[in-house]
């Protein structure tokens, strides 16, 4: 069975501009979240999405933002990119409460 | 509300020797209690997970955890580490069928000396 996978593996971008990351769920499963890990400050919950809806966001500012399509797969999208935005983002999908995570997308901000 | 807080930033042990990776949880509910472990520069891989059943749960890799309800605790332990124990490891409460939130700890990162 195939495991969550996350697009793309690296993603330089400059301060300003827009990033776009994607994930896809492992096959049955309904729920995407999203979560940064910034050098030093740990894993941070960004967003939950259920069923197309977002359940839950962490505290981000609205740049941070994000859809779930109806195949579960989801994009996670940060505007007007800050230095401090560099960092691996983590997708993990679950069926219950158990996540499974995929390998992340290491963003650098320039 | 929940809290999770991993009372070691960093651990070492030698290799052979057991190792206890120590979590306290706070929770207004009844919470599901999960550790994960993450090998550098990979993503996060569950260890084990306890959800209302058995108090002592048996993860991969020769580890476990016992949940402690009068302690709130959910420590992970190892009774000989082996140098590929090397990573983070991070302690989760889940409530997520109740208020929406799941709650990870800072991490644990884990040292394993020759």
């Amino acid at each position: 069975e195939a495991g969550v996978t996350q697009s793309p593996t690296h993603l330089i971008k400059t301060r300003g501009q827009q990033a776009t990351l994607r994930c896809s769920p492992i096959s049955g499963h309904t729920s995407v979240y999203w979560y940064q890990q910034a050098l030093g400050l740990g894993l941070q919950f960004l967003l939950w999405y259920d069923e197309g809806e977002e359940r839950n966001r962490g505290n981000f500012p609205p740049r941070f933002s994000g859809r779930q399509f109806p195949n579960y797969s989801s994009e996670l999208n940060v505007n007007a990119l800050e230095l401090e935005d560099s960092a691996l983002y983590l997708c993990a999908s679950s069926l219950a409460e158990t996540q499974y995570f995929g390998p992340g997308t290491r963003l650098l901000v320039l | 509300a929940q809290s999770v807080t991993q009372l070691d930033s960093h651990v070492s042990v030698s290799e052979g020797t057991p190792v206890l990776l120590r979590c306290n949880y706070s929770s207004s509910y009844s919470p599901s209690l999960f550790w994960y472990v993450q090998h550098p520069n990979k993503g996060l891989q569950l260890l084990l997970k306890y959800t209302s059943a058995a108090t002592l749960v048996k993860g991969i890799n020769g580890f476990e955890a016992e949940f402690k309800k009068s302690e709130t605790s959910f420590h992970l332990t190892k009774p000989s580490a082996h140098m590929s124990d090397a990573a983070e490891y991070f302690c989760v409460v889940s409530a997520l069928n109740r208020d929406d939130k799941i709650i990870f700890g800072k991490g644990t990162r884990l040292h394993i000396l020759p």
